[in-house]
């Protein structure tokens, strides 16, 4: 157990609908980290919180947007969702600002199937 | 931008086998990590490194930071079943510690 929870762990939406994942970093975690990952790739960044603030942006469509709350905890907004956008969504957390030595924990994803 | 290339893709090996996958770089990384991805979890760091040249060890998994800082190698040795997953290198450029991600090496075990 990496100690960051997300929820939902599953779901299943239509085309054009909007969805919220939700993120809960390791207690003392500043840092949080969105990633996507379609079936068989890699993990593609999507965007990166530390406390409250957005620290670095990765390859995120302007149909999905992020933040992080007072508590620490972050939540990834999808809108207009297509076909496409059928992944894994994974949320990491880090100690440091911006992860300096590197270690992410990861969650165990919320999986997203648009039909 | 930046990109790290891992290879191979995916790795079809019998149990007991030794495994050897790379990273490359045209980029000089200041870290290499290796993670693990099991299935339906997320991915787990399995060795840092920090230093070129650095040789690290965790149980039967060996890493190295090459001596260029372009590249990174993991060794698996006497593969068993739950070695099975996705390993993924990361690289850290410069000052802004962002990981750059290889696209991942899929592990299958030959039954």
């Amino acid at each position: 157990d990496s100690g960051v929870t997300q929820t939902p762990k599953h779901l299943i939406t239509a085309t054009g609908q909007r969805v919220t994942l939700r993120c809960s970093p390791r207690s003392g975690d500043l840092s949080v980290y969105w990633y996507q990952q379609s079936l068989d790739q890699g993990l593609q960044f999507l965007i990166q919180y530390y406390n409250g603030e957005e620290r670095a942006k990765g390859n995120i469509l302007e149909r999905f947007s992020a933040q992080q709350f007072p508590d620490l905890h972050s939540e990834l907004n999808l809108s207009s969702l297509e076909l496409g956008d059928s992944a894994l969504y994974f949320c990491a957390s880090s100690v440091g600002l911006a992860g300096s030595t590197g270690e992410l924990f990861f969650g165990e994803g919320s999986r997203l199937t648009v039909l | 931008g930046q990109q790290l290339n891992q290879s191979p893709q995916s790795m079809f090996i019998q149990e007991g086998e030794d495994v050897s996958m790379n990273c490359t770089s045209s980029s000089i990384f200041n870290t290499w990590l290796w993670y693990k991805q099991d299935p339906g979890e997320g991915p787990v760091l399995l060795i840092a490194l920090y230093k070129a040249g650095e040789l690290t060890s965790n149980g039967r998994l060996t890493a190295q930071f090459g001596i260029t800082r372009k590249d990174s190698f993991l060794n698996i040795s006497a593969s068993i079943p739950s070695d099975v997953g996705i390993y993924f290198c990361a690289g850290q450029l410069g000052s802004n510690y962002q990981l750059i991600w290889g696209a991942g090496t899929k592990l299958i075990i030959k039954p």
